[in-house]
């Protein structure tokens, strides 16, 4: 039974760049969620998805970022004219549909902006 | 914004130690999550806790949340070297974030003792 699979495992960027993050939920799951991690600290979260639609995107900043998880195919976070500050691990998590089951994480993606 | 507060921030062990970590908060939360996380990894779910003073055990870990469900905290029981990491909460519902908004402790880095 695969896990979070997410790619690429590390991206570089240069400033000005678009990064694109794709995410493929586990199996049977259909609720997708991206949180960040700078270095030493804990995740912070992001925006939570279902198919088609964003649920809550509280997390995430006003510009530059968007969030998607199409019909078919990966979520996909989307960050335009990255930014040194956007340097970070970005993870996705998934769960099924039963309201507060834990979340499962995959192994993230490493952006670094040069 | 919420906030939770996880002691110790780092520990040494040495094999066959009991280790003890914990989290607090000042807000309530229906359910509180322990992961472990090892470098260039994702979180990995260790124990989930639903219910106010509820102590649930997985192996040598055994994790309890508190009864005024601003609280929880992590035991392992003999630890061994796979044990290093770093070990993070996470509380989950009530204040108002959606079922996918965890909001995380900055962590306690468990190192073996030199």
């Amino acid at each position: 039974n695969a896990g979070v699979m997410q790619n690429p495992r590390h991206l570089v960027r240069r400033r000005g760049q678009e990064a694109r993050l794709r995410c493929s939920p586990m199996k049977g799951h259909s609720h997708v969620y991206w949180y960040r991690q700078l270095p030493e600290e804990g995740l912070k979260f992001m925006v939570y998805l279902q198919k088609e639609n964003i649920i809550d995107e509280s997390g995430m900043p006003k510009e530059r970022f968007s969030a998607e998880f199409p019909k078919e195919g990966p979520s996909i976070l989307r960050i335009q004219q990255v930014v040194r500050g956007d340097s970070a691990a970005y993870f996705c998590a998934s769960s099924p549909t039963v309201k507060n089951s834990p979340l499962h994480f995959g192994n993230g993606t490493r952006l670094t902006v040069t | 914004g919420q906030q939770l507060n996880q002691s110790p921030q780092s520990m040494f062990i040495q094999e066959g130690e009991d280790v003890s970590m914990n989290c607090t908060s000042s807000s309530i939360f229906n359910t509180w999550l322990w992961y472990k996380q090892d470098p260039g990894e994702g979180p990995v779910l260790l124990i989930a806790l639903y219910k106010a003073g509820e102590l649930t055990s997985n192996g040598r870990l055994t994790a309890q949340f508190g009864i005024t469900r601003k609280d929880s905290f992590l035991n392992i029981s003999a630890s061994i070297p796979s044990d290093v990491g770093i070990y993070f909460c996470a509380g989950q519902g009530t204040y108002g974030g959606s079922q996918g908004n965890l909001i995380f402790g900055k962590g306690t880095k468990l190192s073996v003792k030199p």
